[in-house]
């Protein structure tokens, strides 16, 4: 079974900072989409970055990036010049394209503070 | 905004009761997912409805239910309801063999008393 582990409950960052939020999952397919999801205090589930495994570049959105690393099974995610709106539970999750089913397996979340 | 609506947005109920929690597809979106956020089970895929059928179950319990019409909205249907349901229960909807991302609604509060 497909699994997602996010590794650090809570990270802080001071404003403007950069930080690296880590995920590895587990998963015997080859074709698949991983994602990062953010999660503010209003409880909204919004799509940051998406990545597709047959993908070797990694994806950018503005100050979002993500380092995919497929051997290693790893998909962390980068937010640079990090601001005030970015204080949120950030969810790493993983698709399989090759299934019937269409559902995501999220990890179990980082919450991440932004220090004024 | 996603697009995607999801009514009540809050709802308060005992234990033993039925609820019913609705869901707007995006336009164009012929399929919706269910999911219920807890704070010991985190995000949990419940049931996938494709154009009005069933496509795929999760972790969704006998006491629930859930189905899409023909206009694409769907509803869910939580009965028997225990302290252990309440939970933040998202919608979320894509179009399948067009695009792959989900675009989640805002989610509806489920308090069980």
């Amino acid at each position: 079974a497909q699994t997602v582990t996010q590794s650090q409950p809570e990270m802080s960052v001071q404003e403007a900072e950069t930080v690296t939020l880590s995920c590895t999952y587990d998963t015997s397919e080859s074709d698949y989409y991983l994602f990062w999801y953010k999660q503010p205090p209003s409880r909204q589930m919004i799509l940051v970055i998406r990545q597709e495994a047959y993908k070797q570049q990694n994806a950018t959105e503005n100050r979002f990036s993500v380092n995919f690393q497929k051997a290693a099974k790893s998909f962390s995610l980068k937010i640079s010049d990090s601001q005030l709106g970015d204080a949120a539970m950030y969810f790493c999750a993983y698709r399989c394209r090759a299934n019937r089913d269409d559902k995501i397996i999220f990890g179990k979340g980082t919450r991440l503070h932004i220090l004024p | 905004d996603s697009g995607v609506t999801q009514t009540p947005k809050h709802l308060i109920t005992a234990t033993g009761q039925r609820v019913t929690l609705r869901c707007s597809p995006r336009s164009g979106d012929l399929s919706v997912y269910w999911y219920q956020q807890s704070l010991d089970q985190g995000l949990q895929f419940l049931i996938q409805y494709y154009n009005g059928e069933e496509r795929a179950k999760g972790n969704i319990l006998e006491r629930f239910s859930a189905q899409q019409f023909p206009d694409l909205h769907s509803e869910l249907n939580l009965s028997s309801l225990e302290l252990g349901d309440s939970a933040l229960y998202f919608c979320a909807s894509s179009v399948v063999g067009t695009t792959d991302t989900q675009y989640f609604g805002p989610g509806t509060r489920l308090t069980v008393l």
